[in-house]
């Protein structure tokens, strides 16, 4: 079974732009979470999907948004980057009454 | 707000040797993770625990959890250097659909 794919891998945008950022998670996982690791502040929880609907949201301000495509699919989207943006975005798959997440190798956006 | 707090931050390990990395977290959670992460990589489970008394062992590391101390511990034995990365716990309450982490634990093994 394939794992958690995440694209693109890597990215470099300019302050002031938009970035889309794109999960797919294991096949038949319906639950779809973001977390962005930077070095200062660590891993913070970003959102979680499930069947479409966001089911609990991180303290991030509203510059950073997410949806969820009825093939569980997920996108997060970050407008007006600032430098502090700049981290590696995860996401994470789990299937439901499931336990375990499974995360993907990340989107590293560098913010200049 | 739901805090997990790693110690220690850094850990250097002699081969060999055995240690422990401790994660407490501030209020009642339902489940505890141990991720592992390489530099520059993504994180890899290594375990979930569920319950009270809750041990799991895998090769040289073993992991519990004591949900009345809101404690867990992840114990390396005769540490290698393979085991040199950076080591996560994070907690997670039923119904929150969110994992809260601990700032990790960056292992180095030296010979």
């Amino acid at each position: 079974k394939a794992g958690v794919t995440q694209t693109p891998r890597y990215l470099i945008k300019t302050r002031g732009q938009q970035v889309t950022l794109s999960c797919s998670p294991i096949s038949g996982h319906r639950s779809v979470s973001w977390y962005q690791q930077t070095p200062g502040q660590g891993l913070q929880f970003l959102f979680e999907y499930f069947s479409e609907t966001q089911r609990n949201k991180g303290n991030f301000p509203g510059r950073f948004s997410g949806r969820q495509f009825s093939n569980s699919r997920s996108e997060m989207n970050v407008s007006t980057l600032e430098l502090g943006d700049s981290a590696l975005y995860l996401c994470a798959s789990r299937n439901q009454g499931g336990y375990e997440q499974y995360f993907g190798p990340g989107t590293r956006l560098t913010v200049t | 707000e739901l805090k997990v707090e790693q110690n220690p931050l850094f850990l250097s390990m002699q081969e060999g040797k055995n240690y422990t990395i401790y994660c407490n977290y501030s209020t009642t959670s339902d489940r505890l993770y141990w991720y592992r992460q390489d530099p520059g990589k993504s994180l890899e489970s290594l375990f979930v625990l569920l319950s009270n008394g809750a041990v799991k062992q895998e090769g040289r590391l073993m992991a519990s959890l004591d949900t009345k101390a809101r404690l867990s511990t992840l114990h390396i034995t005769a540490a290698v250097h393979d085991l040199s990365a950076t080591y996560f716990c994070a907690v997670e309450r039923a119904y929150d659909y969110k994992l809260s982490f601990g700032a990790g634990t960056t292992v180095t093994v030296r010979a």
